[in-house]
């Protein structure tokens, strides 16, 4: 079966600082993989999807990038984290390309 | 533009009723619809995904999609307080890697 992790669970970074959150996904190969951002009482934001390695789209513009170094890991990073940064994120997976997504457990970020 | 809205509720239904929850999307071309159940605080769990118009039953749960009317929604019956939640809506889009989801309905079912 397969299971995805992500981590930390939580977070506390000061503005300015780096941020590197990082998702695998077991029991599959070649997953389409995503990264969300759900702020407080919001939606769900697609930030960065993958359809393979080293292949990212982006959807919306800001100080957050995304790598995939191997099939089954999807990085989220920033050089230096902004407030409006803060939010629950949420990497997810599919096996093909109209099939459900399952999410990982979420890391909570705070930028203070 | 928002490509899925949804009624932000808050939704409250007494035990034993039927939650019916809707959802309008704007991408004519989407495939593929996908309702989600998350708790506070925790990620979103699929609960049901429907390709073809008409319905889909799973238990409690029923999944409508009106590919014409570009409208899909959840049917939960006899409604339990563990159903208490925030109920996403999720659209695949035509171009089948993107999936945009709705701010999600509050639901609250009264013991």
């Amino acid at each position: 079966s397969q299971t995805i992790h992500q981590w930390p669970a939580t977070l506390v970074q000061p503005v300015g600082s780096p941020l590197s959150l990082e998702c695998t996904v077991e029991g599959t190969s070649n997953p389409n993989l995503y990264w969300y951002r759900q702020a407080a009482g919001r939606g769900l934001q697609l930030l960065f999807y993958s359809v393979g390695i080293g292949q990212i789209s982006s959807e919306v513009p800001q100080n957050l990038s995304a790598s995939r170094p191997q099939d089954r890991q999807f990085i989220l990073s920033s050089k230096k984290l902004l407030l409006s940064d803060s939010g629950f994120y949420l990497c997810a997976y599919g096996q093909t390309p109209n099939s459900p997504l399952h999410f990982g457990n979420g890391t909570r970020l705070t930028v203070t | 533009q928002k490509e899925v809205e949804q009624n932000s509720g808050p939704l409250s239904v007494p035990e034993g009723a039927i939650a019916s929850l809707n959802c309008t999307y704007s991408d004519r071309g989407s495939q593929s619809f996908f309702w989600y159940r998350q708790y506070s605080g925790k990620s979103p769990e699929l609960i049901m995904f429907i390709y073809s118009n008409g319905d889909k039953e799973d238990g409690r749960f029923t999944a409508q999609l009106n590919k014409a009317s570009q409208y899909v929604s959840l049917l939960i019956r006899d409604s339990q307080p563990s159903d208490s939640a925030t109920y996403l809506c999720a659209v695949n889009a035509n171009t089948g890697n993107q999936f945009y989801f709705g701010t999600g309905t509050s639901l609250t079912v009264i013991p």
